[in-house]
């Protein structure tokens, strides 16, 4: 079945460089576009990036000269680097599938998530 | 870049009420997507393409609307419908989210 899953520091110090992993199974990364998604505690949600199928990136432009979004193929990963963090950046960063089905562009499946704080 | 305003931002409702939350978008999109958040949890895929409700997701909600307003309605409210709701647009760059509305049962 299709899974998403995040993984990396629950914890970064200011000024840092945030590398997050969403290591994914049933389906095919070449097939897919994943995003990156991020919620501040109790806040709502951000559109951070993209990884299309065809491995080019799409960024917010907000966060653009900050992150970096990568794959491996043959690992069934898509990598997020974010650099300078600031407390600002503390949230769940999750990635999601964007579905084949239906006409628009939407996420039809998400990882758990994975909570990120920064503090020193 | 096109802002979705969600209404209202929290509400409560009681069981068996009619419930109807609006997003309105800065500018006009082609299509509504909506996702629900339980606290804790990851958002779920709710209506997709403005009125198709994801798999298993209850009959009692529907999704509708065009241009710059939509609407996600709930025949008649149940506890399980306790959530927060987003609604998401990818018709113009950058992909956006609304704000949410928090749907508190009464």
């Amino acid at each position: 079945q299709v899974q998403l899953k995040e993984s990396g520091p629950g914890l970064v110090q200011p000024s840092q460089t945030l590398s997050l992993t969403c290591t994914v199974s049933g389906f095919s990364l070449t097939s897919y576009h994943v995003h990156w998604v991020r919620q501040p505690p109790g806040k709502g949600l951000e559109w951070m990036g993209v990884m299309w199928s065809d491995g080019d990136t799409s960024y917010n432009s907000a966060l653009k000269s900050r992150l970096s979004i990568s794959r491996d193929t043959s690992k069934s990963q898509v990598f997020l680097k974010m650099s300078s963090l600031q407390t600002e950046d503390t949230a769940t960063y999750y990635c999601a599938r964007v579905s084949t089905e239906g006409i628009g562009d939407y996420f039809d499946y998400w990882g758990q998530g994975v909570m990120v704080t920064v503090s020193s | 870049e096109i802002v979705l305003t969600q209404s209202p931002t929290t509400m409560a409702a009681s069981p068996g009420e009619k419930v109807t939350l609006t997003c309105r978008a800065s500018s006009s999109v082609s299509y509504m997507h909506w996702y629900q958040q339980k606290s804790g949890a990851s958002p779920k895929l709710w209506i997709y393409d403005t009125s198709n409700r994801a798999s298993g997701v209850p009959n009692r909600f529907s999704g509708s609307g065009s241009g710059t307003s939509y609407s996600l309605t709930i025949s008649s409210m149940e506890t399980e419908d306790a959530a927060t709701y987003y609604c998401q647009q990818w018709s113009s760059n950058p992909l956006t989210f609304g704000s949410g509305t928090k749907l508190e049962i009464k």
